[in-house]
């Protein structure tokens, strides 16, 4: 089983720039949420999808932030136009809905907006 | 409302002696509960997870969890610290969406875990 895969692990980008984060749930899950963390406020979902459609996302912080999900292996998130304070660390995690369910992480991706 | 809290942000252990990290939580539904790991520049490891069957459970590493409903409490033990060991750890509480599909996970600030020789 490979993991949840997340491209790319790094990304440095000047502000104003469009950035986007990409995400393979593991094979079989049909939940996939993304994750940002910080060191002021922690880890915050931000966004998750449910059989590829967008069930809440609440905590995404404003609407330079966008998630989609085409179909069931493959999500992105973007950020336009990125701006310094979206520096943070970014994980997608999947998981298989039921009665047990385990939210499985990826490695993340390092982002740092200049 | 569901919330955790992470009594000790960081602990400091010698190898060989034992861990004990610290994790309260409030639930107005039965928890699940999980404990998952953070090496540096590493994506999240689960460690253990509870989820209503046996109050003591066992996960990777030789580490364990007791679930203990009164007192609202699942710290994490190991009995021999290993400098592998250091690492930030999170005690995390999931809540059902109340509109279905998939549990949404609350997670506590961490626990920054340092082994010393």
């Amino acid at each position: 089983d490979a993991g949840v895969i997340q491209s790319p692990r790094h990304e440095v980008t000047e502000m104003g720039q469009e950035v986007t984060l990409r995400c393979k749930p593991i094979s079989g899950h049909n939940s996939l949420f993304w994750y940002r963390q910080t060191m002021m406020r922690g880890l915050e979902l931000l966004i998750y999808f449910n059989n590829n459609v967008p069930i809440d996302d609440s905590g995404m912080p404003e609407d330079r932030f966008s998630a989609k999900m085409p179909n069931a292996s493959f999500s992105t998130l973007k950020i336009q136009p990125s701006e310094p304070r979206d520096s943070a660390v970014y994980f997608c995690a999947s998981t298989k809905t039921g009665r047990e369910e385990t939210q499985y992480f990826g490695p993340g991706t390092r982002l740092l907006v200049l | 409302a569901q919330s955790v809290t992470q009594l000790d942000s960081h602990v400091s252990v010698s190898e060989g002696t034992p861990v004990l990290l610290r994790c309260n939580y409030s639930s107005s539904y039965s928890p699940s509960l999980f404990w998952y790991v953070q090496h540096p520049n590493k994506g999240l490891q689960l460690l253990l997870k509870y989820t209503s069957a046996a109050t003591l459970v066992k996960g990777i590493n030789g580490f364990e969890a007791e679930f203990k409903k009164s007192e609202t409490s699942f710290h994490l033990t190991k009995p021999s610290a290993h400098m592998s060991d250091a690492a930030e750890y999170f005690c995390v509480v999931t809540r059902r969406s109340v509109t279905g599909g998939g549990n949404k996970l609350t997670f506590g600030t961490g626990t920054q875990l340092k082994v010393e020789l």
